[in-house]
């Protein structure tokens, strides 16, 4: 089974802190994806990478960062967290072709005070 | 951005009813729509990958249609059983996008 993991169920943090937000997948997906959850709103995509080094904006990109220095590992970086980044981050997966369906994480709920 | 509309919102069926739900997507340049499950505190999970006009996929007593032409597809549980209570997304990817645009959800619950 294709397993995406996050390093944090939940996180609390205070405005202006540097958080890192750290996916793995072990599957050896070529693309990785970020996105945040909002009531109402929908997954809405942040960032996406699909290759080691290579990263594309999304939807919403702004004060965010990624890194992806590993095939397996994709971060999101909030360079100087806000209260508006409060939220659920949830990292996902997928092998190639756009026609395969995503693997998601469990996801990261954020708290920024 | 592309918009991808769910409707409805949420839903609150008694267990054995039958429900469908309805994802509305742009109908030109369209490549392929997802449909994901997301139950509380787990991860979303994938359903249906549809690709071509027409296409009717099924797993267990979950079934989706979809139809390109006028840009909307249909999901149906029959049966309902309170397991099924979770929020069903849909995405929407274009035949120029790497990426999925998702819809907000139908929040589905089901109590005996």
């Amino acid at each position: 089974d294709v397993k995406v993991t996050q390093s944090s169920r939940y996180l609390v943090k205070r405005t202006g802190e540097k958080v890192f937000l750290e996916c793995v997948q072990d599957m050896d997906h070529e693309n990785m994806f970020w996105y945040r959850q909002d009531p109402g709103l929908g997954l809405r995509l942040i960032y996406f990478s699909y290759d080691v080094k290579m990263k594309e904006k999304g939807d919403i990109p702004e004060g965010y960062s990624v890194s992806r220095e590993k095939k397996e590992r994709f971060s999101l970086i909030l360079e100087s967290a806000s209260t508006n980044q409060t939220s659920m981050y949830l990292c996902a997966s997928i092998l190639g072709s756009r026609d395969n369906e995503q693997f998601f994480g469990p996801g990261t709920r954020l708290t920024v005070l | 951005i592309l918009n991808v509309e769910q409707s409805p919102q949420s839903l609150h069926v008694q267990e054995g009813d039958s429900t469908n739900f309805t994802c509305s997507f742009p109908s030109s340049n369209f490549y392929a729509l997802h449909w994901y499950r997301w139950e509380t505190a787990k991860s979303p999970e994938a359903l249906f990958v549809m690709t071509l006009n027409g296409d009717e996929k099924k797993k267990g007593r979950i079934s989706a249609t979809l139809n390109t032409k006028e840009g909307y597809s249909y999901l149906y549980i029959k049966g309902s059983q309170p397991e099924d209570s979770a929020t069903y997304l849909c995405a929407f990817i274009s035949g120029t996008a790497s990426k999925l645009t998702f819809g907000t959800g139908t929040r589905l619950q089901v109590t005996l």
